[in-house]
């Protein structure tokens, strides 16, 4: 079955800890997204990318990273500059263009420690 | 003000009760709008989207979009307690703004 595989479930970082989660898709979708989900907050976006070989920052990107160097494969790095990283990790796709029919991981949990 | 605004809850119901949804937008440039289910620890998974003012329907989830008001519903009828999650609702014209969600209960 086709979906997005989001890895690992749980995540503890230590303070000044560079850590990958890990976000993998078959839709064959062209865009991917980055969500940061927190208590009372919904869904901000960190960044996107439309195609292979470039991306762009959504609302909250610093003191993370990103790479697009294959269609399928979309890492989010949180870097030690974001302060406060502990927050639930969302992986979205879609088609591109005018599809706006979101696929979602199942998420990873990243608690600092 | 957040573009999308929506009560977070909790919303607790009978099962059987229809329920209603709602969300406010503030940006009239939104073109699309969009519903997601979210069960505790998982990704949201998308139930509905939909481009126009309107009523559209899905089993016995329906969408309602109000373009005038920049209102949107979501209503569910026959609720059961396997629709007890949280209920996001988004719109956008580009990239999607979402709101906060609104966590449902339906109880035995």
């Amino acid at each position: 079955d086709g979906g997005i595989t989001q890895s690992p479930k749980y995540l503890f970082r230590k303070e000044g800890q560079n850590v990958t989660l890990s976000c993998e898709q078959n839709l064959n979708h062209d865009a991917m997204y980055w969500y940061r989900q927190d208590p009372g907050q919904g869904l901000r976006l960190i960044y996107y990318s439309q195609i292979v070989n470039d991306f762009q920052k959504g609302d909250i990107a610093e003191g993370y990273s990103v790479s697009r160097e294959k269609k399928e494969s979309f890492p989010l790095t949180v870097t030690s500059a974001q302060k406060n990283p502990t927050a639930f990790y969302l992986c979205a796709s879609t088609r591109g263009g005018l599809d706006y029919g979101y696929t979602f991981g199942s998420g990873t949990r990243l608690t600092v420690v | 003000q957040k573009e999308v605004e929506q009560d977070p809850g909790p919303l607790s119901v009978p099962e059987g009760a229809i329920v209603s949804l709602n969300c406010t937008y503030s940006n009239s440039a939104f073109q699309y709008f969009m519903w997601y289910r979210q069960y505790s620890r998982k990704g949201p998974e998308l139930l509905m989207y939909t481009y126009s003012s309107g009523n559209k329907e899905d089993g016995r989830f329906t969408a309602q979009v109000d373009k005038s008001s920049k209102y949107i519903s979501l209503f569910i009828r026959d609720s059961q307690p396997s629709d007890s999650a949280t209920y996001l609702c988004g719109g956008g014209s580009y990239i999607p703004t979402f709101g906060r969600g609104t966590s449902l209960i339906v109880h035995p």
